[in-house]
C-alpha cells in the first residue's frame, strides 16, 4: 500500500483566515513533504520532515507553518495567505529522507483557493 | 544543484505507436532520476527510477526510460501507447538542501496526448 492521504481535497479561504491542511501516511515512512504545485508548473519543495526533523525551503513565506504531530502526520497551517498562494499542494512520504535512492510517494493533493 | 529539463511542452502519439517522453539531466555525481505522471487534478504517481546499474528501467504500467551517460539523457518510452496514458509527466533529478534534506528537482513537464 502506497497510498497517502490528504484533507480537504479543496479549500477557499479569505486573506484573513486561519486555516490547515492534513497529511496522513501509513507506510511506515520517517519522512515527509509539503509541495506547492502551481498551475501548468512543476512542484516546488516547501518544507521537509526526516524523523521529525523540519528542513525549510528559505524561499517560503512565514505565513506557512509545518507541523509534525509524530511520523505518520503532517500539517500545514495557514494564516493571512494571499491570493498568489492559491495553488495545489502536494504532501509526499518517503522512507527515511536519506540517500538518493528514497521514493516519494505523493498524495492527491488539496486544491487551495485563496479569496 | 543538480537539475533536469525537458524540451518539448507538448508530444503528441497515436495509440498503438510507441512514445518518447525526453528529458535531459545535470548534475554532479551520480545522478539519482525518477519519472512520475500526474493526471488532471490529481497528485504525482511514481513510474520508475534510476539509481545505478543496468540503463534501461522498467516501471509501472508498461513503461521504462533509458539512461544515457554520454547523452546525459533520461528518455520516458513505451512500445504502444494507449488513450489512457494521456497525462503529464515530469522527470525529476534527486537534489539536497544546505541541510542535507532531500529534494527532487522537477523539469517543466510534458503534456502527452494520445490519439485515438
Amino acid at each position: 500500500d502506497t497510498e497517502v492521504t490528504q484533507t480537504p481535497k479543496h479549500l477557499v479561504m479569505g486573506m484573513t483566515n486561519k486555516k490547515s491542511l492534513k497529511c496522513e501516511q501509513h507506510m511506515g515512512h520517517r519522512a515527509m513533504y509539503w509541495y506547492k504545485q502551481k498551475a501548468k508548473k512543476p512542484p516546488e519543495l516547501m518544507f521537509v520532515y526526516s524523523y521529525e526533523k523540519l528542513s525549510i525551503n528559505e524561499s517560503v513565506p512565514s505565513r506557512f507553518s509545518p507541523e509534525c504531530p509524530n511520523s505518520s502526520l503532517l500539517n500545514l497551517h495557514l494564516h493571512a495567505l494571499q491570493p498568489e498562494d492559491s495553488a495545489l499542494y502536494l504532501c509526499a512520504s518517503s522512507q527515511d529522507g536519506l540517500g538518493g535512492a528514497d521514493t516519494q510517494y505523493f498524495g492527491p493533493g488539496t486544491r487551495l483557493t485563496v479569496l | 544543484a543538480q537539475s533536469v529539463a525537458q524540451p518539448e511542452d507538448q508530444v503528441n502519439v497515436a495509440e498503438g505507436n510507441p512514445l518518447t517522453v525526453k528529458c535531459t539531466y545535470s548534475v554532479s555525481g551520480n545522478p539519482y532520476l525518477f519519472w512520475y505522471v500526474q493526471y488532471p487534478n490529481r497528485g504525482l504517481q511514481f513510474l520508475l527510477k534510476y539509481i545505478t546499474g543496468d540503463n534501461l528501467v522498467k516501471g509501472s504500467y508498461g513503461f521504462e526510460a533509458e539512461f544515457n551517460k554520454s547523452q546525459t539523457s533520461f528518455h520516458l518510452k513505451k512500445p504502444s501507447a494507449l488513450v489512457s496514458d494521456s497525462a503529464l509527466y515530469f522527470c525529476a533529478v534527486r537534489d539536497m538542501w544546505k541541510d542535507g534534506a532531500n529534494n527532487l528537482f522537477f523539469g517543466t513537464g510534458t503534456r502527452l496526448t494520445v490519439i485515438p
